[in-house]
């Protein structure tokens, strides 16, 4: 049972380095999501996509972009690293929006120095 | 914007007592409501969904009060492995779930 993938589990990079974040789910869910959580601050969603080909921007979007070209994957971008981007990132799916749980990756912990 | 509060905690609880954790929501369109739970390090997990009913599972319990907008988790006869922080969610919108910050939860033996 896969559920949703997250790749990589770790990560440092220097201030100024770009990478991409992979999230994989094999559930054929509509939804999925990138969250960040920080000590103290819960999980904020960064940006989120209702369905293949479409993104959307949540409450702390800025320094990230996201793609979703398969319904599978949904990828989360930093173009230029910086240290107010260490933090633990974590990926979820659900069927839809609405009325049914979200299922989460087991993370990315990011490191920006 | 729409927020999901709750108490951060810690709460410190002997082995074996009930805890009673609420959290408040702020968007009257909220259709669906669910507790994760969260241990260090880890992805949270579905613990229950919350229905207008109330709903049982086990040794927990949720409750669901619209009219003045909080959540409710009881948990009874507390257990060492219960020790865990505990997320108040909300969704219906057009952008998914809304997480609380989290109630941190300790059983102590």
């Amino acid at each position: 049972n896969a559920g949703v993938t997250q790749t990589p589990k770790f990560r440092v990079l220097k201030t100024g380095q770009s990478m991409t974040l992979l999230c994989a789910q094999d559930m054929n869910h509509e939804y999925m999501y990138w969250y960040r959580q920080d000590p103290g601050m819960g999980l904020r969603l960064i940006h989120y996509s209702v369905g293949e080909g479409t993104t959307a921007k949540g409450e702390v979007p800025d320094g990230y972009n996201v793609s979703r070209l398969k319904k599978q994957n949904f990828l989360l971008g930093l173009e230029s690293a910086a240290p107010s981007q260490t933090s633990v990132y974590f990926c979820a799916s659900s069927i839809t929006g609405m009325n049914t749980e979200a299922f989460f990756g087991q993370g990315t912990r990011l490191t920006v120095v | 914007r729409k927020e999901v509060e709750q108490d951060p905690g810690p709460f410190n609880v002997p082995e074996g007592a009930t805890v009673a954790f609420n959290c408040t929501y702020s968007n009257s369109a909220s259709q669906s409501f669910f507790w994760y739970r969260q241990d260090c390090r880890k992805e949270p997990k579905l613990l229950m969904s919350v229905y207008s009913s109330g709903n049982e599972d086990g040794r927990f319990t949720a409750q669901l009060n619209r009219a003045s907008q909080y959540i409710s988790l009881l948990i009874r006869d507390s257990k060492l492995s219960d020790s865990a922080t505990y997320l108040c969610v909300a969704g219906g919108g057009a952008d998914g779930l809304t997480f609380g910050k989290g109630t941190h939860l300790i059983i102590q033996p």
